[in-house]
């Protein structure tokens, strides 16, 4: 069945320190793939996706590629700020899904402190 | 003009009762979800509705049952509400295979 992965957190980081989230799927085919991002007590807002292999999603200076051949789709920024602590979730949809139902991995808590 | 909102924010509630959870959008989608996320920020889909219609039921108790009464609205309702069913439960909403958009969440404790 599909699968998504995460690294497992918290993660503490400094400000203005590079960040990286971990995150490797399975699933069958090209699936589509998804950073989502939890601030404290509030819904999910996507960060950013990603259709097919190669590509590169972007958004609030945060990337993520689509890596086929490695089955990853990494989250990084280059310096995080206080207000990027939050939790991520990185998420597939199955190319089989007609409907868009999304496989969440269990989630990354950044903490990011001054 | 909020997108996607759900009523009650917070439910407290005991062991044995029935409550109800509210879903509204107002950005025109047809696609409609209910997700529980645990203690430990799990998220796993409960139901999705298209255009009223049930298309995904994952492996839910019975006494969980959505409603749809038109495409901009979707409701859940508990039955014999149990201590493992606190959690928070977020609905949302897209376009078929679009973008979903979140509601805030309803955190709900049974004591």
């Amino acid at each position: 069945g599909n699968s998504v992965t995460q690294m497992e957190g918290p993660v503490t980081l400094s400000e203005e320190a590079f960040l990286t989230i971990n995150c490797t799927y399975t699933a069958t085919g090209y699936p589509s793939l998804f950073w989502y991002v939890q601030y404290p007590g509030e819904g999910l807002q996507l960060l950013l996706k990603a259709t097919k292999a190669d590509d590169k999603g972007s958004n609030k200076g945060f990337e993520a590629t689509y890596r086929k051949e490695t089955t990853s789709f990494h989250l990084e920024k280059g310096s995080v700020q206080v207000s990027d602590s939050a939790v991520y979730f990185c998420a597939l949809s199955p190319i089989t899904d007609s409907w868009g139902k999304l496989q969440f991995g269990a989630g990354t808590q950044v903490v990011v402190t001054p | 003009d909020t997108a996607v909102s759900q009523t009650p924010k917070y439910l407290v509630t005991q062991m044995g009762n029935d409550k109800s959870i509210k879903c509204e959008q107002n950005l025109g989608h047809d696609t409609m979800y209910w997700y529980k996320q645990d203690s430990k920020k799990f998220l796993k889909i409960m139901f999705s509705y298209n255009n009223k219609e049930l298309i995904i039921n994952e492996t839910v108790p019975n006494r969980f049952s959505p409603k749809s009464p038109d495409k901009a609205h979707l409701n859940l309702h508990i039955n014999s509400l149990e201590l493992g069913d606190s959690a928070v439960y977020f609905c949302a909403s897209s376009l078929p295979r679009g973008e979903q958009y979140f509601g805030p969440g309803t955190r709900l404790t049974v004591t």
